[in-house]
């Protein structure tokens, strides 16, 4: 159970397209998910907590026009990387929290998502 | 400050040998503490939950230290396929519940 999918899993693309990923939560209610980005050897660096029916919360650097959330349903959350540049290129992740559990538990996550831009 | 803090490594260690990863946290009202693992280009892992009592799981054992803030996972009678980098996480309730990852510490386990 618990399971996670993010789509795409492998995307390259040109200088100054726009690319979007999808994370779903196949087995469960996710009334919050979240979105990471992790730089080579770097951590994986908390972008913005995605909250179903509200806007997200992105934290501090973030900017929220560059990276559009939307969670529409309680199990897709979309990250859209706008007019994206080769210093966006990095592996992102999502993670969600079945609505279900304690917010304080573990939360689940995708298998990523590498954007390479040229 | 960063908010999680672990020594980056690498760990370069022989088949069967006992290795040690510790980490930091600076926020002291830090709820849920975990190690995960991460394979090259792959997601994280759960490895285990940590608790103030303890906790093991086979090989490996995690230690919390509330006072010190301070957390702990040594893997006993290393193999092959524990090479990894291992990220050190704690949950925070700081304008809702978030998951902070330390940066990881890299394990090479050598035959």
């Amino acid at each position: 159970g618990a399971v996670v999918s993010q789509h795409p899993s492998w995307v390259i693309c040109k200088s100054g397209t726009s690319v979007k990923i999808e994370c779903r939560s196949l087995d469960f209610q996710a009334t919050t998910m979240f979105w990471y980005r992790q730089f080579p050897k770097q951590s994986l660096m908390l972008m913005a907590t995605s909250n179903e029916g509200s806007k997200a919360t992105y934290e501090q650097g973030v900017e929220k026009d560059k990276f559009l959330i939307n969670h529409a349903s309680l199990t897709l959350s979309t990250l859209t990387v706008t007019s994206a540049h080769p210093e966006d290129s990095s592996f992102y992740i999502c993670s969600a929290r079945d609505r279900r559990e304690a917010p304080n538990q573990p939360q689940h996550f995708g298998d990523g998502t590498r954007l390479s831009i040229l | 400050r960063k908010e999680v803090e672990q020594d980056p490594g690498p760990f370069n260690v022989p088949e069967g040998a006992t290795v040690a990863f510790n980490c930091t946290y600076s926020n002291s009202a830090s709820q849920s503490f975990f190690w995960y693992r991460q394979d090259c280009r792959k997601e994280p892992k759960l490895l285990m939950s940590v608790y103030s009592s303890g906790n093991e799981d086979g090989r490996f054992t995690a230690q919390l230290n509330r006072a010190s803030q301070y957390i702990s996972l040594l893997i006993r009678d290393s193999k092959l396929s524990d090479s990894a980098t291992y990220l050190c996480a704690v949950i925070q309730n700081t304008g809702g519940f978030k998951t902070i990852f330390g940066a990881g510490t890299r394990l090479f386990v050598k035959a």
